[in-house]
């Protein structure tokens, strides 16, 4: 299982973008980028998947270089209630299971 | 979407008795369940992994003796924390993988978790 490391936390402000970088050097071929989003108390809400060069959903952007060593997810005009953990996560096949990283603590500050 | 839930959402217990915790897929069916424990200001950490009608698969130092798992029906897992101990309070998340359809390749569907105190 490839090994995922992110900063432990960030700050921003509503209404910037937010990117977060997560490194995974030993990514396997079959492996896919997942982000994970978690308020306190709740279970982890999944945001966006990737494998390759660019995904856009209606909340998020994730962004993947061609090596895949690493992966940036990108929230556009945070807002308040943005403020949560975010997990990178990176696993191979639908039951693979997953090995939840140390996660970005983000804080949105008015 | 996929709906996980969890029951129940919270719970009290002295030490000694034992907690079972259930967890279901709404919509869909769940050939793969995962448990995962989670302590405050930490991340979640894999306890085991079960699916329909066999044995679950413990995560080394989850003592499988302790933390019985049954995962009957491809909509229903459950979690008995046996003789639970102050140390054992936690909170416990369930996941779900379901059968092909999925939306996303490897997306497990989260449930909202137990909280468990022991006192």
């Amino acid at each position: 299982l490839a090994k995922t490391t992110q900063p432990i936390s960030m700050d921003s402000y509503e209404g910037q973008e937010v990117n977060i970088t997560c490194s995974h050097n030993n990514i396997a071929t079959n492996d896919y980028i997942t982000w994970y989003q978690q308020f306190p108390s709740q279970g982890p809400r999944f945001i966006i998947q990737g494998y390759k060069t660019k995904v856009t959903n209606e909340v998020a952007s994730l962004f993947i270089p061609a090596d895949r060593k690493s992966s940036t997810l990108s929230l556009p005009r945070v807002s308040l209630s943005d403020t949560a953990v975010y997990y990178c996560l990176v696993g191979g096949g639908r039951d693979d299971k997953i090995i939840f990283g140390k996660g970005t603590r983000l804080h949105i500050l008015p | 979407g996929a709906v996980v839930s969890q029951h129940p959402s919270r719970v009290i217990c002295k030490s000694g008795t034992s907690v079972k915790i259930e967890c279901r897929s709404l919509d869909f069916q769940a050939t793969t369940m995962f448990w995962y424990r989670q302590f405050p200001k930490q991340s979640l950490m894999l306890m085991a992994t079960s699916n329909e009608g066999s044995k679950a698969t413990y995560e080394q130092g989850v003592e499988k003796d302790k933390f019985l798992i049954n995962h009957a029906s491809l909509t229903l897992s459950t979690l008995t924390v046996t003789s639970a101990h102050p140390e054992d309070s936690s909170f416990y998340i369930c996941s779900a993988t379901g059968l092909a359809g999925a939306p996303s390749y490897n997306e497990q569907f989260f449930g909202p978790g137990t909280r468990l105190t022991v006192l």
